[in-house]
């Protein structure tokens, strides 16, 4: 079955240093989503991306964050200059837009900001 | 304001019998209800979608029901097995544009002992 794939699966990185998050996501699907979740806490959208643009972001998804789509596979989250609060785990989602608009979720990457 | 509950206690059940799982919204008016299960340090896995206009919803152990009036999803698993020891996520899809987005409730998490 085809999956959603995220890198690295684990990040640690210092407050205030940059960091891209990678995914890929299933080939024939049309939307992107980042979310993230807060040990302990609940998934919160951050954005989505249709069409080679934000088509909704979430208060969280703030002038430090952007996506990109920069070939045909990968999609990226970057965070210009992390915080401390930054810490938690990114999941990478992908939907194929038809009907259902059920979601796929990668693996996640696990963020440390030290 | 908008709010999706779930019982935050966890659910610990026998093995065999089933489990009911409850999640209530305010202040949305969804497509449709979507019922994922996480594991730990995994992302979300989809299990089951009910429209506004289904009263329930089966998957094989899975039911699903939507109550548009209450305002209120049941989710049970029948005949439950130790495997099945997981949180279960349920997500309202809200939809403003092209891809919209899904909202989760914190989870339940469900313990089968054996």
């Amino acid at each position: 079955e085809p999956e959603v794939t995220q890198t690295p699966s684990h990040q640690v990185t210092q407050m205030g240093q940059e960091v891209i998050l990678r995914c890929v996501p299933i080939s024939n699907h049309l939307y992107f989503y980042w979310y993230r979740q807060i040990l302990g806490q609940k998934v919160e959208f951050l954005v989505s991306f249709y069409n080679n643009e934000i088509s909704e972001k979430s208060e969280i998804f703030d002038d430090q964050f952007s996506v990109e789509r920069p070939d045909g596979s990968n999609f990226t989250l970057k965070i210009r200059s992390t915080k401390l609060e930054d810490s938690a785990m990114y999941f990478c989602a992908s939907s194929d837009g038809q009907g259902n608009q059920k979601l796929f979720f990668g693996s996640g990457t696990q963020l440390s900001v030290l | 304001s908008q709010k999706i509950e779930q019982n935050s206690e966890a659910l610990n059940i026998q093995e065999g019998k089933t489990a009911t799982l409850t999640c209530n919204y305010t202040n949305y008016s969804p497509a449709y209800l979507q019922w994922y299960r996480q594991d730990p340090g995994r992302g979300p896995v989809f299990l089951l979608l009910i429209r506004e206009n289904e009263k329930e919803k089966r998957k094989e152990r899975l039911k699903v029901t939507f109550d548009t009036t209450l305002k209120q999803s049941l989710f049970h698993i029948t005949a439950s097995q130790p495997a099945d020891s997981a949180t279960y996520l349920c997500a309202l899809r809200v939809i403003y544009n092209q891809g919209g987005k899904l909202i989760f409730g914190q989870g339940t998490e469900l313990s089968v002992k054996p």
